[in-house]
């Protein structure tokens, strides 16, 4: 079956480091991939999203490359601000199915 | 109001009693989704509605009861509830079922049983 793979967190890192978020995932054929990001007390937004080999999304500073080769979706920021402080999902989703399959979820802690 | 909008934010129950949750979206969307989010889980899908009609129930116990009498509101009900039932219950929704469209989450219904 389809399944998403994040690296443990926390990720503790200091205002203005480089952010590397890991996601690799199984999944037959080409699916679409997403990056959701859930802030304290809110329900999960989409931050970027890819739904071909090689596309790159970004948004908000956040880039994430679709690597076939490699079946993976790392995220990366080149410079964190406290406000990113949140919790990071990976997600695919395959045609046919109805919905996404969500890695566990990634804590990014920022501190000043 | 925009976006989905998931009442109440808070929510202490015993296990005895029922409650019911509440799920708006202003999206136009035609499917609608409740999500169990528990720590240190993947988000867990429990059904999914489209066009009113539900389309996936994963292997939820029926003590959760959805109703979607529209496609702007989703509901789910709760009677006798177990401890292990506490967790923030997301309602989502997005344009189609079964396409990659995004989907819109609500903030969440923050549960404890007691």
């Amino acid at each position: 079956g389809n399944s998403v793979t994040q690296m443990e967190g926390p990720v503790t890192l200091s205002e203005e480091a480089f952010l590397t978020i890991n996601c690799t995932y199984t999944a037959t054929g080409y699916p679409s991939l997403f990056w959701y990001v859930q802030y304290p007390g809110e329900g999960l937004q989409l931050l970027l999203k890819a739904t071909k080999a090689d596309d790159k999304g970004s948004n908000k500073g956040f880039e994430a490359t679709y690597r076939k080769e490699t079946t993976s979706f790392h995220l990366e920021k080149g410079s964190v601000q406290v406000s990113d402080s949140a919790v990071y999902f990976c997600a695919l989703h395959k045609s046919g199915y109805s919905t996404l399959t969500f890695g566990k979820g990634t804590m990014l802690l920022v501190s000043p | 109001e925009t976006g989905v909008t998931q009442t109440p934010r808070h929510l202490v129950m015993g296990m005895t009693n029922k409650k019911s949750l509440k799920c708006e979206q202003h999206l136009g969307h035609n499917a609608m989704y409740w999500y169990k989010q528990s720590a240190k889980k993947p988000l867990e899908l429990m059904f999914v509605y489209s066009l009113e009609e539900r389309v996936e129930n994963n292997s939820v116990p029926s003590r959760f009861s959805p109703e979607c009498p529209n496609s702007s509101h989703l509901f789910l009900h709760l009677h006798t509830l177990q401890p292990e039932d506490s967790a923030l219950y997301l309602c989502a929704s997005s344009r189609t079922y079964r396409g990659a469209d995004t989907q819109y989450f609500g903030p969440g219904t923050r549960l404890t049983v007691l």
